[in-house]
């Protein structure tokens, strides 16, 4: 069974609009990170969040971890087609270090 | 930044045949890895734990025998698929880490197999 829920599993958003991504655990965290994937390429990392009440940002993208370490959210600010593909949620569950996905987000800009 | 080499990108074999894939980190030493699978449309799922110079660690469900995992030093580990079948078509991507969690997973670009 999925222990990482991600929603939405999809979404379009036009280009220049914001979106948001959740990831949520009945469990506590130990590390939660957010990669970005092109169908049938590697992953790339885009930020991890350990401590409760975490934010980071890169560019366009905000990351968010909440103080119960039980949910995040990605969130972009004025898409780009670049911006499209698959967002991953992975989390350190356990405290044994192997990271565990969500099913991932299919984000698609349109023009 | 922390790079990691995965190959081959694409494999197409016969059943019954075996694949070896193998995944380095270039320039860090990475103590342990890890190896996914992923389905279509699905996300990744974890087949096996390995740290340098001991036994892989497997997922439950995941075939010891037929997924051979060789982790013989700290910048390579290799993933054989042995006797493979049309079901064991998929896409096989590997992740090194450092440490725990401050240094992050760093995956290759992945590998397509293809059995038929």
């Amino acid at each position: 069974s999925q222990e990482l829920e991600q929603s939405p599993q999809s979404l379009i958003v036009q280009e220049g609009k914001n979106l948001t991504i959740n990831c949520t655990s009945s469990k506590t965290l130990y590390g939660l990170y957010w990669y970005k994937q092109k169908y049938g390429e590697g992953l790339i990392f885009l930020m991890m969040l350990q401590k409760g009440g975490e934010e980071k940002s890169h560019e366009k993208i905000t990351a968010k971890l909440d103080e119960k370490k039980q949910q995040s959210s990605l969130h972009i600010t004025a898409s780009q087609p670049s911006h499209a593909g698959i967002y991953l949620c992975g989390a350190d569950r356990g405290g044994d270090y192997k990271l565990s996905f969500g099913a991932g987000t299919t984000v698609t800009v349109r023009a | 930044g922390a790079v990691v080499s995965q190959h081959p990108s694409r494999v197409i074999c016969k059943s019954g045949t075996s694949v070896k894939i193998e995944c380095r980190s270039l320039d860090f030493q990475a103590t342990t890895m890890f190896w996914y699978r992923q389905f279509p449309k699905q996300s990744l799922m974890l087949m096996a734990t390995s740290n340098e110079g001991s036994k892989a660690t497997y997922e439950q469900g995941v075939e010891k025998d037929k997924f051979l995992i060789n982790h013989a030093s700290l910048t390579l580990s290799t993933l054989t698929v042995t006797s493979a079948h049309p079901e064991d078509s998929s896409f096989y991507i590997c992740s090194a880490s450092r440490r725990g969690p401050s240094y992050g997973y760093t995956f290759g670009s992945g590998t397509r197999l293809t059995v038929v």
